[in-house]
């Protein structure tokens, strides 16, 4: 299994409050990618980043923000949390070059109230 | 914008018979396609991944996928299903080579396995 891990693995918060889930990963791989999965709605893309301070939004970007300080870890901000954004968020990592796979964490389990 | 179809929600199917799950893209290029498998609480696991040449891809478990171009389609087989299928199936679909820019995934496919 690729040496990737999410913390926290679960939490429950308040509508209002802020919130940043860290991705960590040992596999020095240059992408990382962060998602939601709601029912109904697969997996989402929120943002990815393609090297230390490099990010990008995606499909899903509105409330969240991300920030790349070191190669091994990403992390996801929401600023101000809501219950739209209870949900389970993945992280996922793929190489630089080459047949490039992504390859996902476990998960957080966010519950907004 | 990509996007990828899985029209079928659930399909069950009795352990020891085979197994097709359709999924269908949409992309003006040519796409970098994935199936991943999710068992409940856990990760997604890569199953396989088709980039360029033969269009009948191995994955583990004895799944394989068929890329179709002209039909848009990269559907996932099996011919005998264990208990141990029964799981979340997502396909997606990357817009660059390895989804650099990020995939997108369909809505999946919950498979249930009858004994």
């Amino acid at each position: 299994d690729a040496g990737i891990t999410q913390s926290p693995r679960h939490k429950v918060t308040e509508t209002g409050t802020p919130v940043t889930l860290r991705c960590h990963q040992t596999e020095n791989h240059r992408y990382m990618y962060w998602y939601r999965q709601d029912p109904g709605h697969g997996l989402r893309l929120i943002h990815y980043s393609y090297g230390v301070k490099d990010t990008d939004k995606g499909e899903v970007s509105d409330g969240y923000s991300v920030s790349r300080s070191k190669t091994e870890d990403f992390l996801l901000t929401l600023e101000s949390a809501t219950s739209s954004q209870t949900s389970v968020y993945f992280c996922a990592i793929s190489e630089d070059g080459g047949e490039e796979t992504q390859y996902f964490g476990p998960g957080t389990r966010l519950l907004v109230l | 914008a990509q996007s990828v179809t899985q029209p079928d929600i659930h399909i069950t199917v009795s352990e020891g018979a085979s197994l097709e799950l359709r999924c269908n893209y949409s992309y003006g290029a040519t796409p970098y396609l994935f199936w991943y498998v999710q068992s409940p609480g856990q990760g997604l696991q890569l199953l396989l991944k088709y980039f360029s040449g033969d269009t009948l891809v191995q994955g583990i478990k004895g799944f394989e996928a068929e890329f179709k171009r002209s039909q848009s389609s990269f559907n996932l087989r099996k011919p005998s299903v264990h208990w141990s299928d029964a799981a979340e199936y997502f396909c997606a679909v990357g817009a660059r080579r390895g989804g650099a820019d990020g995939l997108t995934f369909g809505k999946g496919t919950h498979l249930i396995i009858q004994p």
